[in-house]
């Protein structure tokens, strides 16, 4: 049972515009979640995560959007770069524990 | 400031021999995790450690798997009598130890292969 999931293996984006990556959860207990960037043969890179008391978190570019009631986050970037273009993994963990992943969604920014 | 870092990168292995893979945290990182993902899937968890304990296992097979991470040297990811469905990437993760951080930062992994 995934416990996590990112129902679309892939989004094509023009550059310059929004990119909405999305992710949900089934499992309560997770309390703090995060996305993650990954390039080919290279380990996943931290992009930015959200505690569950709060509903959103930026960083420059990037926007996580956390709806609890929903178990759905999402992913904003914008604007889209081609350099964006990689998979992304959205993750969940309980208390500070081991990380539950998504399955990954191919993001392509065209430019 | 050296991230996580893991050796060897590439590692091949015949069926029936053992794997050792390597991770030494971030500096100032006593938390380490591994991971493994398998082909077109995404990271799984595996395993826990804190200097010389093990935290949780639970992601960990029963057989032939064992994880430490010694006070002193690198965690140690040890596969036994290895079998093709083991070939996978291996990633070493490490977070802080201090309370309410918990962003986990990923080394570039170790390639598997089992031939």
């Amino acid at each position: 049972d995934q416990q996590v999931k990112q129902n679309s293996p892939s989004l094509s984006v023009q550059e310059g515009r929004i990119s909405i990556l999305n992710c949900d959860y089934t499992n309560s207990m997770f309390d703090y979640f995060l996305w993650y960037k990954k390039y080919p043969a290279e380990g996943p890179t931290f992009l930015i995560s959200i505690s569950s008391i709060k509903d959103k978190n930026e960083d420059g570019r990037f926007t996580v959007f956390l709806n609890k009631s929903a178990k759905h986050l999402s992913l904003h970037i914008v604007p889209s770069q081609p350099g964006d273009s990689a998979v992304y993994f959205c993750a969940a963990s309980p208390f500070g524990n081991m990380l539950t992943f998504g399955g990954g969604t191919r993001l392509m920014v065209k430019p | 400031n050296a991230g996580v870092m893991q050796n060897p990168r590439h590692l091949v292995r015949r069926r029936g021999q053992e794997a050792r893979l390597r991770c030494s945290p971030m500096k100032g990182h006593s938390h380490v995790y591994w991971y493994r993902q398998l082909p077109e899937e995404g990271l799984k968890f595996m395993v826990y450690l804190q200097k010389e304990n093990i935290i949780d296992e639970s992601g960990m097979p029963k057989e032939r798997f064992s994880a430490e991470f010694p006070k002193e040297g690198p965690s140690i990811l040890r596969i036994q009598q290895v079998v093709r469905g083991d070939s996978a990437a291996y990633f070493c993760a490490s977070s802080p130890s201090s309370q309410g951080s918990y962003e986990q930062y990923f080394g570039p992994g170790t390639r598997l292969t089992v031939t």
